[in-house]
C-alpha cells in the first residue's frame, strides 16, 4: 500500500462546477500536510497547507480528517486556469521525509 | 530574489557518464531537499539537509551523492549513469514555520533539470 495515495483522475468538469479531492495517508505519524499544484512540465507550487482545523483561501478548501487519515481539497466555481496536477503531501519526523502522492489531474472545459 | 534555481534544464547522458546538477537558493534556507519524478508518478525524495555539512538519504538515494558545503548550494551527483536514472529532477528549499505549536516545512521547488539517459 502507498503512504500516500490519491485518485489519479483525471475529473473533467465544466467551469463553474464545484470538484472534491481526497487523499489518504497511511502513517498516522504524519505531522503535516500540504495540497501543491503542479502545472504540466512544471515545478510544484505550494497551493495551501492543511491544518487540523481546516483551511480556506478564496475559492479553496482543504480538510484533515486524522481519525479517518485522510485530507481533502475542495474547488469551487472552477476555472479554466485550474487545469492541473494536484498533489498531497504528508511530511514526518519535523518536515525532512516527505511523501508525495502521484496526483489528481483536473481538466476544467468551458 | 531568484528563489531556486537549478543548472542544466536538459541533458543527454550516455550509459555509464557521471554529471552534477546544480541547485542554488537565495532565501537563507537551511533545509534542502532532492526529488526525483517519472512520468505519471509523485516526487520520491532521493537526499535531504538540514544545514551545511549535514545531509541524509531519503527514499532512492541509490546512485547518487550530495553535498553541503555552504547554506546556498546542494549540488546532487550522478555517477555511472543508469538508464533508470531518466527523470525530472527537482531541487527544493525550506524554512520552519511554526503555527500554533505545530511545525510546518513549505517547500520551494526550482524550474527541474531532465535528464535523459541513454
Amino acid at each position: 500500500r502507498k503512504e500516500v495515495e490519491q485518485d489519479p483522475g483525471p475529473f473533467n468538469v465544466p467551469e463553474g462546477a464545484t470538484v472534491a479531492f481526497n487523499c489518504t495517508y497511511s502513517n498516522s505519524a504524519s505531522q503535516s500536510f500540504f495540497w501543491y499544484r503542479q502545472d504540466c512540465r512544471k515545478e510544484p507550487k505550494l497551493l495551501m497547507s492543511v491544518y487540523s482545523s481546516g483551511n480556506e483561501d478564496g475559492r479553496f478548501t482543504a480538510q484533515l480528517n486524522r481519525a479517518s487519515q485522510y485530507i481533502s481539497l475542495l474547488i469551487r466555481d472552477s476555472k479554466l486556469s485550474d487545469s492541473a496536477t494536484y498533489l498531497c503531501v504528508a511530511l514526518y519526523t519535523g518536515g525532512f521525509k516527505t511523501i508525495f502522492g502521484a496526483g489528481t489531474r483536473l481538466f476544467v472545459k468551458a | 530574489n531568484a528563489g531556486v534555481t537549478q543548472t542544466p534544464k536538459f541533458r543527454i547522458l550516455k550509459i555509464g557518464q557521471s554529471m552534477t546538477l546544480q541547485c542554488t537558493q537565495d532565501m537563507n534556507h537551511n533545509y534542502m531537499y532532492w526529488y526525483r519524478q517519472d512520468p505519471g508518478m509523485g516526487l520520491k525524495l532521493i537526499y535531504y539537509s538540514v544545514g551545511a555539512g549535514i545531509t541524509d538519504k531519503g527514499e532512492v538515494p541509490n546512485g547518487y551523492n550530495v553535498s553541503r558545503s555552504t547554506t546556498e548550494d546542494f549540488p546532487l551527483r550522478l555517477e555511472l549513469a543508469a538508464p533508470s536514472q531518466t527523470s525530472v529532477y527537482f531541487c527544493a528549499s525550506s524554512y520552519r514555520d511554526s503555527r500554533g505549536g505545530v511545525s510546518s516545512y513549505e517547500q520551494y521547488f526550482g524550474p527541474g533539470t531532465r535528464l535523459t539517459v541513454t
